[in-house]
């Protein structure tokens, strides 16, 4: 049972480079979610969706972009990557809520 | 869109003492209240829940409140351990239709602090 899996675990990025972030669930949710984390700081919502072919921004959405084509999947896409992107990104799924959502295991970007 | 202020940010306690945390939301129509346990370098995990029709629940040395007049609710621990330390998050959704629930809103977070 794999819960929800993220893809690279690490990643380092030049300034303006771009980057996808992936996200896999198989508990069939339909709730999907990225939030990123700031050292010391809390969880803000970048982007969500509440099943496939619908997503809707969250807090934070500027310079990112997001797709589900599938239940399955939920990518993060970063575009022309600056410093203040530099995170801990988590993607985690629900069911129909309120339900619990299961995180993954984070990606540590580091923008330089 | 709803809000949720967490306090304290940290907090510090002598192990098998008590520590309590609280929320405070905005928008009247959240009705769901989890709570997440995020050790350090490790993945946000659900440790406890409520609903707005309940106003406390319990599970071992971990209980939730929920005052839905006043928008606040928190989270109790008693007897602590040295494995409570960690970062403490609550969060809240609200009731967008008769099929379900919007997005979690997350609190900034407490970091619980378990003194030997």
């Amino acid at each position: 049972n794999a819960g929800v899996t993220q893809t690279p675990k690490f990643r380092i990025l030049k300034i303006g480079q771009s980057m996808t972030l992936q996200c896999t669930q198989d508990m069939n949710h339909n709730y999907m979610y990225w939030y990123r984390q700031d050292p010391g700081m809390g969880l803000k919502l970048i982007y969500y969706s509440v099943g496939a072919g619908i997503t809707d921004k969250g807090e934070v959405p500027n310079g990112y972009n997001v797709s589900r084509s599938t239940t399955e999947d939920f990518p993060l896409r970063l575009e022309l990557a600056a410093p203040s992107q530099t995170s801990v990104y988590f993607c985690a799924s629900s069911s129909l809520l309120p339900a619990e959502a299961f995180f993954g295991q984070g990606t540590r970007l580091t923008v330089v | 869109g709803e809000n949720v202020e967490q306090h304290p940010s940290t907090l510090s306690v002598q192990e098998g003492d008590s520590a309590v945390i609280k929320c405070t939301y905005s928008d009247s129509a959240s009705n769901y209240f989890p709570w997440y346990k995020q050790e350090l370098g490790k993945r946000p995990q659900l440790i406890i829940d409520i609903r707005s029709n309940v106003g406390e629940k319990k599970d071992q040395r971990i209980a939730v409140t929920l005052n839905k007049t006043a928008k606040h609710f928190s989270l109790h621990i008693t007897e602590t351990q040295p494995e409570d330390s960690a970062v403490y998050f609550c969060a809240a959704s609200i009731r967008a239709s008769n099929f379900g629930n919007e997005k979690l809103t997350f609190g900034t977070g407490t970091r619980l602090t378990i003194i030997p």
